[in-house]
This record gives C-alpha cells, sequence and structure tokens, in this order.
C-alpha cells in the first residue's frame, strides 16, 4: 500500500527565507505527484503537477522536484511571504491499472511565515 | 472559467438521518473523484468515475456510502443512516481525464452528524 509521508510536519520561518518542503513516497509505480496548498477551511489549490518522467517543475516562486526512484518529492519556495502560510500537500498517482486508485496524500506541512 | 462546485457548503444533521451530496464538476471534465478529510486522518479516495463507466466502490468505507453521476457530469454521494464517525469535510475533484491529468478541487462539504 503506497504511504505518502510529508516532513516536517509544521515550519515557521520568517518572511524572506527561502524554504523546502521535503515529500517522500513507499512505492515509485506512479504516475504523477502533484503538490497543493490548503487554507484553513477552503479547498485545495492545485501548485504543481509533475509527470513520472519529469524531474521538476517551476511556477513563480515555486519549484517542485521529482527523484521517482528514491520516491522523493521537494518544494521549494523562494523568497517567502507571508500569504503563502498555509497547509501544503503532497498527492501521488499510482500506475495501478483498474483499481480505486486516487490521489493518495500525505499528512501536510503547515507552513506560517512571520511577518 | 467556473471551478468545481460543490454544495451544501455545510450540513449539519441528526445521527440516523441520510444526506446527498452534491459536486459539479469543471465542464469538459471526464473524471471526477471523491475523497473525505477527517480530522487527524488527513484525506482518503472514497470513489472515482471516469465518463459514464461503473465507478469501482471498493475505496468506500463502508455499505452506506454510495455514489451516482449522471449524464457523465454532475455526481451526487449519499450517505444512509449517518454516524458521528462521518463527520469529515467531503471534497470533490475533477480532471480532463483519468491517471496523468491534474485534479481540481471544490472546495468542499463540511458534514456535521450530531
Amino acid at each position: 500500500k503506497q504511504e505518502v509521508t510529508q516532513i516536517p510536519a509544521a515550519l515557521s520561518v520568517p518572511e524572506g527565507e527561502n524554504l523546502v518542503l521535503n515529500c517522500s513516497f513507499t512505492d515509485s509505480a506512479i504516475y504523477n505527484l502533484q503538490w497543493f496548498r490548503q487554507d484553513p477551511g477552503k479547498g485545495l489549490t492545485s501548485l504543481l503537477l509533475i509527470q513520472s518522467s519529469q524531474r521538476e517543475q517551476t511556477s513563480g516562486r515555486l519549484n517542485a522536484s521529482l527523484d521517482k526512484s528514491s520516491g522523493r518529492s521537494t518544494l521549494y519556495i523562494a523568497a517567502s511571504q507571508p500569504g503563502d502560510s498555509a497547509t501544503y500537500l503532497c498527492a501521488v498517482r499510482l500506475l495501478s491499472g483498474g483499481g480505486a486508485d486516487g490521489l493518495t496524500f500525505g499528512k501536510g506541512t503547515h507552513l506560517i511565515i512571520q511577518p | 472559467g467556473a471551478g468545481v462546485s460543490q454544495s451544501p457548503s455545510n450540513k449539519v444533521t441528526e445521527k440516523g438521518k441520510d444526506v446527498e451530496l452534491r459536486c459539479d464538476p469543471i465542464s469538459g471534465h471526464t473524471a471526477l473523484y471523491w475523497y473525505r478529510q477527517s480530522l487527524g486522518q488527513g484525506l482518503e479516495f472514497l470513489i472515482y468515475f471516469q465518463g459514464n463507466s461503473a465507478p469501482d466502490k471498493s475505496g468506500l468505507p463502508s455499505d452506506r456510502f454510495s455514489a451516482e453521476r449522471t449524464g457523465g457530469s454532475v455526481s451526487t454521494l449519499t450517505i444512509q443512516r449517518t454516524q458521528q464517525e462521518d463527520s469529515a469535510v467531503y471534497l470533490c475533484a475533477s480532471s480532463l481525464a483519468y491517471s496523468s491529468y491534474e485534479q481540481y478541487f471544490g472546495p468542499g462539504t463540511r458534514l456535521t452528524v450530531t
């Protein structure tokens, strides 16, 4: 069974710092990996999608990398801002065929950017 | 364009009652997913629909849960004889097609069973 782990569970840093959120998964047979942010009481906002054949994706101040063979992904946030405060979730989509395989999520990293 | 919408946004019900949760996917998206987010449990995948194909129900937590999708668009998730452990946020997502496409999530329905 696929397990997704996110480290750290919580992180608080001053505004302006660069930071890295980590995600690891146990089954490397994945279609893709997706990073989301979730604000309190809200749904999920998709940040970046990395297909299994890709190594990284970038969007603005965000860069996500994928090392499928080692079962790891990182989300790099440059020049953090208070508006980046949210819970960041990592999710993977398995390659298994014919099964009830939606996304498998980690428990998230709760990020606070101090003004 | 319009995103995924869900209704109601909040639902409070008494234990033992049935509830129906609705999801409108993004227009043109053929794949639709239901997830549940419980306090302390994280996000749990429940069921998906691809077009008009019959869904795989093996991810549903009990036989009190059922889902349908009419005309390949709107979906309803029904919980019969609700229990307190059903209290959670129910999230719906859609994507252009199955497997490799990005999933877009709705705002969720917060269900509270008293």
